[in-house]
């Protein structure tokens, strides 16, 4: 696809569960965010990969918040003992990154997660 | 840190109506500034951006200006239209690279 997408679309939990979350950037991309839009607020940056580089996990809100990326393909987001806090859509955005620094930032449909 | 603020919503115009959305940032250094749009069912889409003090960008009947003395890069149009309605998002990136920072948006709603 030309776009980056993610799965699920929605997803619903129960309080402790376990959820991972999927985001395949545009081909090409060096560049991953994830980013996280609770209700009435704004987003919410959570972690970036470049390439080889070691992530900034800097946005992480607990330990049970983890993301990994194969090379620069695809991105999982996992998140431990879901709580209801955590329900919100959670966003994806990749970006190539020129000599000049970062071109655009694409952002995929967002999954939204439901923790009852 | 880094923040920006906007105007809270939501705005509800007339068609043809004047629109201004206001956003301003605090940041050190001279960031790079942003409006994304997120229309209705869909995901966020950048509209605009500027990358140094007295640039203007513009995009589809919006403009919005880098004004360092005011930190401030308020969004506006001249005459809205009903598929304007969205929900509009300022930012700023701090560096060349790294993560956006965004407002809370700002949700506009175009009636006929």
């Amino acid at each position: 696809g030309a776009g980056v997408s993610q799965s699920p679309s929605n997803k619903v939990t129960e309080k402790g569960k376990d959820v991972e979350l999927r985001c395949d950037p545009i081909s090409g991309h060096t560049a991953l965010y994830w980013y996280r839009q609770r209700l009435g607020q704004g987003l919410e940056f959570l972690i970036y990969f470049q390439g080889n580089s070691a992530p900034d996990k800097s946005g992480l809100p607990s330990d049970r918040f983890s993301a990994e990326r194969t090379g620069e393909s695809v991105s999982t987001l996992t998140i431990q003992r879901t709580q209801q806090e955590d329900s919100a859509v959670y966003l994806c955005a990749s970006s190539l990154v020129g000599t000049s620094g970062e071109i655009e930032q694409f952002f995929g449909p967002g999954t939204r997660l439901t923790v009852l | 840190g880094d923040s920006v603020t906007q105007m809270e919503g939501p705005v509800t115009l007339s068609e043809e109506a004047f629109l201004t959305i206001n956003c301003t940032y605090t940041a050190t250094g001279y960031p790079s500034l942003f409006w994304y749009v997120q229309y209705p069912g869909e995901g966020l889409q950048l509209l605009l951006k500027a990358t140094k003090a007295d640039d203007k960008g513009s995009n589809k009947g919006f403009e919005a200006t880098y004004r360092k003395e005011t930190t401030s890069f308020h969004l506006e149009k001249g005459s809205v239209q009903v598929s304007d309605s969205a929900v509009y998002f300022c930012a700023l990136r701090g560096g060349s690279q790294g993560n956006l920072i965004f407002g809370k948006g700002t949700k506009l709603s175009v009636k006929p």
